[in-house]
């Protein structure tokens, strides 16, 4: 079946050292989500990237979405403590499923 | 803003008791899914439903069944818990194909 995976599964940095987190497909993808995940709370969505080569900026955050749509990446620049979660990737093929990353969970030290 | 609320943020059941756990949502959303968390192995979807009476099943339905009987309502239900059961359990709503709103979640541990 379709999977989704995402890498690290961890990272640890130091305030201010930039972030990325890297999802691939097995198959192609319609489109690709992300979310982030708060220690102790639910996933709430950030973007939705649809078209191949896709870039979103959202502050510090940059969003891309592969040529082939089958891996995306999501990039921090200087991390801040307020960035600590677990980030998801969620591939959607177009069979109302959407499969999610494993996830990785970001830690910031001050 | 979009509402979806679970019933219980967390219960303890004991192995072959049935468990209910009840999603509602309040923005006339079609779609609704069932996930569990587990660490390591992210959101692994149980259930999803299209439509009030329509479900399918997801990537690890098996232990599990659903009930949608009405349009914001969408319940999971385990038929006899297992230790192995044991997880949050996530509910999403979403109307076409787009962003996700989560409820809270519901902690079941299962003795």
């Amino acid at each position: 079946g379709q999977q989704v995976m995402q890498i690290p599964q961890y990272q640890h940095v130091q305030e201010g050292e930039d972030f990325t987190t890297y999802c691939n497909s097995s198959t192609t993808l319609s489109n690709i989500q992300w979310y982030k995940q708060r220690p102790g709370g639910h996933p709430v969505f950030l973007i939705q990237l649809v078209k191949s080569g896709e870039v979103k900026k959202q502050k510090r955050l940059t969003f891309q979405f592969g040529e082939a749509k089958k891996n995306s990446s999501l990039h921090i620049t200087a991390t801040q403590t307020t960035d600590v979660g677990t980030y998801f990737c969620a591939g959607f093929s177009g069979t109302y499923k959407y499969i999610f990353g494993t996830g990785t969970r970001l830690k910031v030290l001050a | 803003d979009v509402k979806v609320t679970q019933s219980s943020r967390y219960l303890v059941k004991r192995t072959g008791e049935k468990v209910f756990l009840e999603c509602v949502q309040d923005m006339d959303h079609e779609n609704m899914f069932w996930y569990r968390q587990d660490p390591g192995l992210g959101l692994r979807l149980i259930y999803f439903s299209y439509d009030v009476k329509m479900k399918e099943k997801g990537d690890i339905p098996e232990g599990y069944s659903v009930s949608r009987e009405k349009k914001e309502r969408f319940s999971l239900i385990l038929e006899s818990a297992s230790t192995n059961q044991t997880s949050m359990y996530l509910c999403a709503s979403c109307r076409a194909p787009g962003e996700l709103f989560f409820g809270e979640g519901s902690r079941l541990t299962v003795l």
